[in-house]
């Protein structure tokens, strides 16, 4: 089984750019998240997809973030206009109906 | 306002002797708790998971304790290995459709040779 890829694994942009990531998930998990570890702190939240719709986006952080999932495949995280503190290793996880969660690699984004 | 945390960044043990990893929350109505391990430049991967309703779980050479009254939660590795070494992290979660988890900050668990 292919497990949840994401890429790029790294970007550096500059303050004021757009980045896109990507995931694309296991096949046939319907749940799909986006976690973001800052600066080593804790592995943080940010959205629940169920198929292609948003359960949850209460831990976006503002509105310069926009997530979407085409056909309930796989899906993206732009960043518009990224700020400094926008830098992290954002994650993306797949879940099948219980606790079986499997992460992606992770995207490093540095933002300066 | 963090609800799970990991007050040790980091944890140097002996091979073959115990790691001993703790974890605390705040939030009694979690319901099911989880140890990931992370190498660099990977995705955290599972490791073993509790529910509320137990007190131990094992599975192999890892143990999670879980004390409800405490909020307390600790993962023992024995006998540790060198390829123990990785960032450990805590999380929880509450049961139902969502179960998104909330993360401790991690433990840098460094097991020498």
């Amino acid at each position: 089984e292919a497990g949840v890829t994401q890429f790029p694994s790294h970007s550096v942009i500059e303050k004021g750019q757009t980045v896109t990531l990507r995931c694309d998930p296991i096949s046939g998990h319907d749940n799909l998240y986006w976690y973001r570890r800052v600066m080593g702190k804790e592995i943080k939240f940010l959205l629940h997809f169920v198929k292609e719709s948003k359960q949850d986006e209460s831990g976006m952080p503002n509105n310069r973030f926009l997530a979407e999932r085409t056909g309930g495949t796989y899906s993206t995280l732009k960043v518009q206009p990224a700020e400094l503190e926008d830098s992290g290793v954002y994650f993306c996880a797949t879940r099948d109906s219980g606790y079986g969660y499997t992460f992606g690699s992770g995207t490093r984004l540095t933002v300066v | 306002d963090q609800q799970v945390k990991q007050n040790s960044p980091s944890l140097s043990v002996q091979e073959g002797r115990i790691s001993i990893l703790n974890c605390d929350y705040t939030n009694s109505m979690f319901d099911y708790f989880l140890w990931y391990k992370k190498y660099p430049a990977e995705g955290p991967t599972f490791l073993i998971s509790i529910s509320s309703i137990k007190d131990k779980n094992e599975d192999g050479r890892f143990t999670v304790f879980l004390n409800k009254s405490a909020k307390h939660l600790s993962l023992h590795i024995v006998p540790s290995q060198p390829g123990d070494s990785a960032v450990y992290f805590c999380a929880a979660s509450f049961s139902g459709s969502a179960r998104q988890l909330t993360f401790g900050s991690g433990t840098q668990l460094t097991v020498l040779p």
